[in-house]
């Protein structure tokens, strides 16, 4: 099955930087990698995802990038504002039988951004 | 919209009672999921549901857990006993065609 490995686990930069997080895949077969914000006391939300026919993707001052070769890809937030400040996952499908991927997720980052 | 939407927010219960969480999914998404979120072991995947038949339940800890689907619009995840080890923050999410998985606010669970 899949294993994802994120890091770091914490981040803190500040206002105006970037801030970079990674992530590796075991799987292969994955072909489609999201990455979640969560707020405190809320459900993670998709921000932005990239699946693996492409190497990049940006959104604003969200950009993914992915080296499949390698298994891994990362998050850039560029500009980084307060209220990037959250727990940010990434995730990988996991496939089994009848191709209904589940996502199996990183252990999440926590990032601070300093005023 | 609404989302997904979870009862409880929040549910405090004693050691050895039943619990039971309940989840609506996003109207036409056919696949649910249950997770499970915890400091030590992060976003673990309890079940999951496509067009309301259990796929994989091989994240389920124990024979306490169950989890049914009677219909495309309910779900519940129930926990019998329960016990302090349970206390977590219970996530529903839903998917439709696509990819995209859309979760819930979550079920803060506290077994005291």
């Amino acid at each position: 099955g899949e294993n994802v490995e994120q890091h770091p686990s914490t981040l803190s930069v500040q206002e105006g930087d970037s801030a970079v997080i990674k992530c590796t895949y075991s799987d292969s077969a994955s072909n489609y990698f999201p990455w979640y914000k969560q707020e405190l006391g809320k459900g993670p939300q998709l921000i932005i995802d990239i699946r693996s026919n492409v190497g990049e993707k940006k959104d604003q001052r969200i950009a993914v990038t992915l080296n499949k070769t390698a298994k891994h890809f990362s998050l850039h937030i560029t500009e980084t504002q307060p209220e990037d400040s959250a727990v940010y996952f990434c995730a990988a499908p996991s496939w089994g039988s009848g191709n209904t991927g589940k996502l199996i997720f990183g252990q999440g980052t926590t990032l601070q951004v300093k005023p | 919209d609404a989302g997904v939407i979870q009862s409880p927010r929040h549910e405090v219960t004693e050691m050895g009672q039943e619990v039971t969480l309940r989840c609506k999914p996003i109207s036409g998404h056919n696949s649910l999921f249950w997770y499970r979120q915890t400091m030590m072991r992060g976003l673990e995947l309890l079940i999951y549901f496509n067009n309301n038949v259990p796929i994989d339940d091989s994240g389920m800890p124990e024979d306490r857990f169950s989890a049914k689907m009677p219909n495309a619009s309910f779900s519940t995840l129930k926990i019998q006993p329960s016990e302090p080890r349970d206390s977590a923050v219970y996530f529903c999410a839903s998917r439709g065609a696509g990819e995209k998985l859309f979760f819930g606010s979550g079920t803060q669970l506290s077994v005291l």
